[in-house]
């Protein structure tokens, strides 16, 4: 079954400094990939997603991932944090060639300091 | 606009009760799915819906039903069988039943055993 591991459950950084959340999946496979970000008491919105195109995948409000197969790796980053980026993050995959469901990680919680 | 609705935002079950959390989408979307979401665990997948009367089991059904009688309406039973129902549940759909395209989600059903 697919998997993605999401390290680290609380990432801080300082406004301005670079976010990194780390992502890796479990697939010999190269699968669908996104990234959520989720507000307090609110659903999850699609931030971005990885489909078999481009590796350096853009997505909204400046963040952009990118896939290394060779790593296993789908790392989010943004350049230069701002304290509305403070939120919760999950990674999700599903199966490669389509699938009907995502398996999500655990989150990392975004905490941006001033 | 189309979207998902979840309705209530938040709901309050008393020990032994049986209660319904509504999903309702005008996306046109063939699929809808329940999570559940605990801290620190992520989203955890209870039922899924493909077509209309149909429906499959996900990671953790037990203690909860759905029915899908409309492709509109997804609703959640969280029954007394439950033993820990205290969580944030959302809702999701995709279109076409392939979740590369990702998911649409509500803004979630808080409920709390009292």
């Amino acid at each position: 079954a697919q998997s993605v591991t999401q390290l680290g459950s609380h990432v801080s950084v300082s406004e301005g400094a670079l976010v990194l959340l780390r992502c890796n999946y479990s697939s010999s496979v190269p699968p669908y990939l996104f990234w959520y970000v989720q507000y307090p008491n609110q659903g999850l919105q699609l931030l971005l997603k990885y489909t078999s195109a481009a590796t350096l995948v853009k997505g909204i409000n400046g963040f952009e991932a990118e896939f290394k197969k060779s790593e296993t790796s789908f790392h989010l980053t943004k350049p230069s944090a701002h304290m509305s980026d403070a939120a919760e993050y999950f990674c999700a995959v599903s199966e490669a060639g389509g699938g009907n469901k995502l398996t999500f990680g655990t989150g990392t919680q975004l905490k941006v300091e001033l | 606009d189309g979207g998902i609705t979840q309705s209530p935002k938040y709901l309050f079950r008393k020990e032994g009760q049986n209660v319904t959390l509504s999903c309702e989408q005008n996306l046109n979307h063939d699929a809808m799915y329940w999570y559940r979401q605990d801290p620190g665990q992520g989203l955890r997948l209870i039922y899924y819906s493909q077509i209309v009367n149909d429906f499959q089991k996900g990671d953790i059904a037990e203690g909860y039903s759905v029915s899908r009688e409309k492709k509109e309406s997804f609703p959640l039973t969280v029954t007394s069988a439950q033993k820990n129902p205290t969580a944030f549940y959302l809702c999701a759909s995709t279109q076409n039943g392939q979740a590369n395209y990702g998911y649409t989600f509500g803004s979630g059903t808080r409920l709390t055993v009292v």
